[in-house]
């Protein structure tokens, strides 16, 4: 079945430190990756996509077949980007995205 | 410009009493609908999504059921709760095909 593993529940940096929210999927298909975030008393939302190839807000995720992973990364963490952070999965067109269990980011100063 | 809205935003339940959560969507026409359950420690786990009225999948076995009166309206149900009902119920919604979901601001449910 597919899967999405988010390794950490917490992850917790300094202000300017670098950022690495780990993603591993099991499928042996081509999938659509895609990170959501959910700031606090905010709805979740769309942070970015594998296929978009985008920056958003200054993070970046690419996909690798091989490790069958879709990390998100930061250079620079700020404090605004402490959220709940979720990596998802469609496995083929009209299905519906499978979630991680989410990894909680707190950025302090 | 579309929009979504759940309700009621909060409830709190006694075992065994019956449950329905409302999901509506404007502006836009035969969307994809789906409601996802987030409770601690368990992540965001889908539920059930539609394609259409009348048109229900559901991903785990489980204690709840979901109906699609219209095309833009989806209820999710139970006629007695459990203690492990307990949680933020999320509904979404995808335009047909597309790979982006819009949620709403959720329902946060507990049973006591």
């Amino acid at each position: 079945a597919q899967r999405v593993t988010q390794p950490e529940k917490l992850l917790s940096v300094f202000k300017g430190a670098p950022v690495e929210l780990k993603c591993n999927y099991s499928y042996s298909g081509s999938p659509e990756l895609f990170w959501y975030v959910q700031y606090s008393r905010q709805r979740l939302q769309l942070l970015l996509r594998h296929i978009s190839r985008e920056s958003i807000k200054g993070f970046t995720a690419d996909l690798n077949k091989g490790e069958t992973s879709f990390h998100l990364k930061k250079p620079f963490a700020q404090e605004e980007d402490s959220a709940m952070y979720y990596c998802a999965l469609r496995y083929q067109a009209g299905t519906a995205l499978i979630f991680g269990k989410g990894t909680t980011l707190s950025v302090s100063s | 410009s579309q929009t979504i809205h759940q309700w009621p935003a909060t409830l709190v339940q006694p075992v065994g009493s019956p449950l329905s959560l409302e999901c509506t969507v404007e502006g836009t026409s035969n969307p994809n609908l789906y409601w996802y359950r987030q409770a601690a420690g368990r992540g965001l786990q889908l539920l059930f999504y539609s394609v259409g009225i009348g048109q229900i999948s559901s991903e785990v076995p489980q204690n709840l059921s979901a109906s699609r009166p219209q095309d833009r309206q989806f209820i999710l149900s139970s006629k007695k709760l459990l203690l492990s009902d307990s949680g933020f119920y999320l509904c979404a919604w995808s335009l047909p095909g597309a790979n982006v979901l819009t949620f709403g601001a959720g329902s946060r449910l507990t049973v006591l």
